[in-house]
């Protein structure tokens, strides 16, 4: 068990560019999970997947927010046309189960600065 | 809907000395209930979590927290801060389903020498 991984740690970027961050859950994790998190803040929630099918998206993830889990194992989250306000730490989770006493184990996070 | 509130988003305590976060819930079910801690510029890790088994309940590093329903509160303690309890504390309350997690604001501990 090696934890949740991202990659990468830390990312800057010119206004108007595209982004892709990687997730590798916990293997065997069934449930994956992204959260932003901006300073002062807790982290909120954008979307997640049950193995390879995203079965639910905030309100916050915008048309230019896509995430996939393709083989039900590692995923991506891309940001097109990233904006000034797109700055933030996305944190990834898993979990092993279904249930709401099953906490979530989170990566260390990648942080996002947009110039 | 679900929701947590944190109240006091900084936390000042000496060395030694009790720890108190607070944590309010809001919800129209039973909760699953948990705590966070995050040091800086790393991710979330699980202090521990409240599953209903009991309402007393003991994580990592010797913190606890106790579940009032009464209160709908639940509070993180520890009797005695160390220098590395400094960090950002998150509350956070989930479904039944698990689907998401619902974080509050956060609280930031220092510990004074």
């Amino acid at each position: 068990d090696t934890g949740v991984s991202q990659d990468p740690r830390h990312k800057i970027t010119k206004r108007g560019q595209n982004v892709t961050f990687r997730c590798d859950p916990i293997s065997e994790h069934n449930r994956l999970y992204w959260y932003r998190q901006t300073l002062g803040q807790g982290p909120e929630f954008l979307t997640y997947f049950q193995n390879e099918a995203q079965l639910e998206k905030s309100r916050l993830l915008s048309d230019r927010f896509s995430a996939e889990r393709p083989k039900g194992s590692f995923s991506t989250l891309e940001i097109q046309r990233t904006e000034q306000g797109d700055s933030a730490m996305y944190l990834c989770a898993s979990s092993l189960r279904s249930g709401g006493n099953t906490e979530a184990f989170f990566g260390q996070g990648t942080r996002l600065t947009v110039v | 809907a679900q929701s947590v509130t944190q109240l006091g988003s900084h936390v000042s305590v000496s060395e030694g000395a009790l720890v108190l976060l607070r944590c309010n819930y809001s919800s129209s079910v039973p909760p699953y209930l948990f705590w966070y801690v995050q040091y800086p510029n790393q991710g979330l890790q699980l202090l521990l979590k409240y599953t209903s088994a009991a309402t007393l309940v003991k994580g990592i590093n010797g913190f606890e927290a106790e579940f009032k329903k009464s209160e709908t509160s639940f509070h993180l303690t520890k009797p005695s801060a160390h220098m590395s309890d400094a960090a950002e504390y998150f509350c956070a309350v989930t479904k039944n389903t698990g689907n998401q997690f619902y974080f509050g604001t956060g609280t930031s501990l220092t510990v004074i020498p």
